[in-house]
């Protein structure tokens, strides 16, 4: 049975640090995962996907990496803002399934 | 813009009284699915159709049932509502295509239960 996990559960940094979200799952075989972000309150966001054949994706600020055989992924997020406060989850995907991490609680302080 | 939209936004319901909540999308997307996240807790598949063909998840529980009448519309229904049920309840479509499967998720509805 899949599981996910997300390391840590909450972060707290200065405006303008680099940082990294963690996220392992126990099972290789997936065919994508996923970065989402959620706002208090709200739906998913979705952030970057990286398919299984991939090694990682950017957008803008964001970079995720995957390594299926170790069973990671990491986000990086480059020079934070305030408005990157939010909680961020990783989702693998089996057959026609997303497992989610519990996500890990990001504060930006100004 | 196409998009993924739930209504209502926020449900309050009594303890057993059957409530329905709503998901369309204008994405035309073959895929929809439903999801329960209760506070501070990963979000939860419970079921989800492709076309016309449902598919429930092992523990979800009898008292969750959906509808999908066409393409647009998929709707998730509570016969008894108990006060564990209170969540957030979020709809996401996708296109299954080529091993690519980005999902678009709704705002989502939050359930209370009195």
């Amino acid at each position: 049975k899949q599981e996910v996990t997300q390391i840590p559960a909450a972060l707290s940094v200065p405006e303008g640090e680099n940082l990294v979200l963690n996220c392992s799952f126990t099972d290789s075989a997936i065919y994508n995962l996923q970065w989402f972000r959620q706002d208090p309150g709200k739906g998913l966001t979705s952030l970057l996907l990286i398919q299984s054949s991939q090694r990682e994706q950017t957008s803008g600020r964001l970079n995720a990496s995957l390594d299926k055989s170790s069973g990671r992924s990491t986000l990086y997020i480059a020079a934070s803002q305030p408005g990157d406060s939010a909680t961020y989850l990783c989702a693998v995907e089996g057959t026609y399934k997303y497992i989610f991490g519990t996500g890990t609680r990001l504060k930006v302080l100004a | 813009d196409a998009m993924v939209i739930q209504n209502p936004r926020y449900q309050v319901t009594q303890f057993g009284k059957p409530v329905t909540l709503s998901c369309s999308q204008t994405l035309n997307h073959n895929v929809m699915y439903w999801y329960q996240q209760k506070s501070s807790q990963a979000p939860k598949l419970l079921f989800h159709y492709y076309d016309k063909d449902f598919n429930n998840e092992a523990d979800t529980p009898d008292n969750f049932q959906s509808r999908r009448p066409n393409t647009s519309f998929c709707f998730l229904d509570i016969r008894s509502p108990g006060l564990g049920d209170a969540a957030m309840y979020l709809c996401a479509t996708s296109e299954l295509a080529g091993g690519t499967d980005t999902q678009y998720f709704g705002p989502g509805t939050r359930l209370t239960v009195l």
